[in-house]
């Protein structure tokens, strides 16, 4: 199975400052015939199913606000909340769908 | 609208069966690979199975492999997970979730989810 590892389990920010998500895969997520990165990232905010937020490693959902960047490749991404807000305090998870035994990190929370 | 609607969670004795359903709306069912992810209380979201768009393939995490069985019934706009052989530790949110045509694998329609607690 691909180990996803995120840093750190949690982080404190102020509203209008950048928040940053690392992931780690134990191998390469990158399928190099597709030059795509196999890797998603969701939100989840208490009592609600995660929202897909990013796929590819770096496409953002329709609809996701802007200030969500996801970025890397091979086995290290990252995601980038550019000014908090307070809506974004939730978990996020990141995800990978390399191979056909999809697995998740084990959460970030994000807090103002 | 597009929505998927689970079904059939409960409380179970360890060692007994229950079978979740999903219905599935506003969308094409059969063009796209689905799955269970569940979410024990307060922990992280973990994969348990996913299905291929025509239910030809399917797979399971470690953790509920030859216990668990994913199906589907495309007519039926449904999916299914059988559980057997419950433990304690399968106690959990189960969601059903769709998986995007553009990149299977990630998530884009999530239900709301159904509790199974396991306990005697």
């Amino acid at each position: 199975d691909i180990v996803m590892t995120q840093s750190p389990d949690s982080l404190t920010v102020s509203l209008g400052e950048r928040a940053t998500i690392n992931c780690k895969s134990s191998q390469s997520v990158l399928y190099t015939s597709y030059n795509k990165n196999f890797l998603a990232w969701y939100q989840q905010k208490p009592g609600q199913p995660p929202k897909l937020l990013i796929y590819w490693a770096s496409t953002r959902q329709p609809g996701v606000p802007d200030r969500f960047t996801g970025s890397g490749s091979g086995t290290d991404f990252t995601l980038t909340i550019s000014s908090l807000q307070a809506e974004d305090v939730a978990v996020y998870y990141c995800q990978q769908y390399y191979n056909s035994w999809w697995t998740f990190g084990q959460g970030t929370k994000v807090e103002i | 609208e597009v929505q998927l609607v689970e079904s059939g969670g409960g409380l179970v004795q360890p060692g007994g069966s229950l079978r979740l359903s999903c219905a599935a709306s506003g969308f094409t069912f059969r063009s796209n690979w689905m799955a269970w992810v569940r979410q024990a209380p307060g922990k992280g979201l973990e994969w348990v199975a996913n299905i291929k768009e025509d239910g030809s393939e399917n797979f399971y995490a470690d953790s509920v492999k030859g216990r668990f069985t994913i199906s589907r019934d495309s007519p039926q706009n449904s999916l299914f997970l059988q559980m057997d052989s419950l433990r304690a530790e399968d106690t959990a949110i189960y969601y059903c979730a769709r998986a995007i045509l553009q990149a299977a694998g990630a998530f884009d329609i999530w239900g709301q989810g159904t509790m199974v607690i396991v306990a005697s």
